[in-house]
């Protein structure tokens, strides 16, 4: 069974924190994972995507993955209230060729000001 | 704009009706997916496309459900005798291969009453 686990929350932090989103895969041998931002009544926004155990950068963002414990996570440092949605870990299990993803439920954010 | 379409972005109808959903591509990319998130849940992957071929359908996908790509550009996703468990956001993302990102179109938000 090929599963994405996410805390669903609400997660709460307080504006200018920095919020760790989590989430934990079943298959050891998958190979990219992808974090997307939702809001209510929109579609999924890709923020960014990971291969390589260790962190990724992109602006505000951090990923990172750890193969060995198969989790990867999502920093978003000085959050804003615009942060505030809905938070999806998708996993490319294999085989990867198709590129289907297996998202997680999401984890929703809340930045207070 | 030249991201991902779909048409319509609202459908309404009646059990028993059928429903055609139609998703606009990037226009260079070659792979096409369809999804279906309800209320509270990461999106389901339903079936996969590259170029005109439809190369992965998800057991979620039951004998009512069809999908084309005719000339691997556009596609289309038929929903015969509509249910009330068919209420759902359908959305629609597209990538190329050996290119990881997958891109999601507005989605098509569909009532069964």
């Amino acid at each position: 069974q090929k599963e994405v686990e996410q805390n669903s929350g609400p997660l709460s932090v307080p504006e200018g924190a920095i919020a760790s989103l989590n989430c934990t895969y079943s298959d050891r041998g998958s190979q990219s994972f992808f974090w997307y931002r939702q809001y209510s009544g929109k579609s999924p926004e890709l923020i960014m995507f990971i291969y390589s155990n260790g962190d990724k950068e992109d602006g505000r963002f951090t990923a990172q993955l750890n193969k060995a414990s198969q989790y990867v996570s999502l920093l978003i440092r000085d959050s804003q209230p615009s942060d505030s949605a809905t938070y999806l870990c998708a996993v490319n299990f294999p085989p990867s060729n198709t590129g289907k993803l297996i998202f997680g439920q999401g984890t929703t954010l809340q930045v207070k000001p | 704009d030249t991201g991902v379409s779909q048409d319509p972005r609202h459908k309404i109808t009646k059990r028993g009706q059928n429903v055609t959903f139609r998703c606009d591509p990037i226009s260079e990319h070659n792979r096409l997916y369809w999804y279906r998130q309800t209320l509270g849940q990461g999106p389901e992957f339903l079936t996969y496309f590259q170029n005109e071929a439809q190369l992965e359908k998800s057991r979620l996908l039951s004998d009512r459900f069809s999908a084309e790509r005719p000339k691997g550009s556009f596609s289309t996703l038929e929903i015969q005798r509509t249910e009330q468990g068919d209420s759902a956001m359908y959305l629609c993302a597209s990538s190329s291969t050996g290119i990881p990102e997958q891109f999601f179109g507005p989605g098509t938000r569909l009532t069964v009453l």
